[in-house]
């Protein structure tokens, strides 16, 4: 069974730091791997998906990298602002099945 | 643009009454799923239907059922609520499934209390 974890828990950073979330699976037989942000009593948004076949997606300050050999993704945000404060969860495909890690909840602080 | 609602957005229970909660999305989305979101477990797949007129089980079918309405609702039914049935269900909708390039979209949710 796919296990997916995220490391750290929590995270709480001053505005303008650049940060790295991680993200780690245990089956490399994966379709894609997905970035989500949750605000609190929200649902999910999807910021960026990674195709198995790609090594990375950016969309502005965010940067996804994945490294399916070794199971690991990580999403660089850079120059934080108190707007990226969320909760933030790596979810993996392996079709129609998908499998979420715990999450990492973000604070920037002003 | 709704996207993918789902209603109610808050539900109280009695242990052993029944629901269905509901979901609906305007995307035209092939595949549509129910998760549920537990503290410390991250979110976890019940059911899914990759496409109108089937359905298969997620990770955690146990105590529930399912109905693909038709291409646009996905309803999620209890017969028999129990407390660890307690969560947060949330509703998600993709274009294809099983698909490299496959991004979810999600509901807001419904908090369910079971007593």
């Amino acid at each position: 069974k796919q296990e997916v974890t995220q490391i750290p828990a929590a995270l709480s950073v001053p505005e303008g730091e650049n940060l790295v979330l991680n993200c780690s699976f245990t089956d490399s037989a994966i379709y894609n791997l997905q970035w989500f942000r949750q605000d609190p009593g929200k649902g999910l948004t999807s910021l960026l998906l990674i195709q198995s076949s790609q090594r990375e997606q950016t969309s502005g300050r965010l940067n996804a990298s994945l490294d399916k050999s070794s199971g690991r993704s990580t999403l660089y945000i850079a120059a934080s602002q108190p707007g990226d404060s969320a909760t933030y969860l790596c979810a993996v495909s392996t079709g129609n099945q998908f499998y979420f890690g715990t999450g990492t909840s973000l604070t920037v602080i002003p | 643009n709704a996207g993918v609602t789902q209603t109610p957005k808050f539900q109280v229970l009695k242990t052993g009454q029944s629901m269905t909660l509901q979901c609906a999305q305007d995307m035209n989305h092939n595949s549509m799923y129910w998760y549920r979101q537990d503290p410390g477990m991250g979110l976890r797949l019940i059911y899914y239907s990759a496409s109108e007129g089937t359905t298969d089980k997620g990770e955690v079918p146990n105590g529930y059922n399912v109905s693909r309405l038709n291409k646009r609702e996905f309803s999620l039914r209890l017969e028999s609520a129990a407390p660890s049935q307690t969560s947060v269900y949330f509703c998600a909708s993709s274009e294809l499934g099983g698909q490299a390039k496959n991004i979810q979209y999600f509901g807001a949710g419904t908090r369910l209390s079971v007593l």
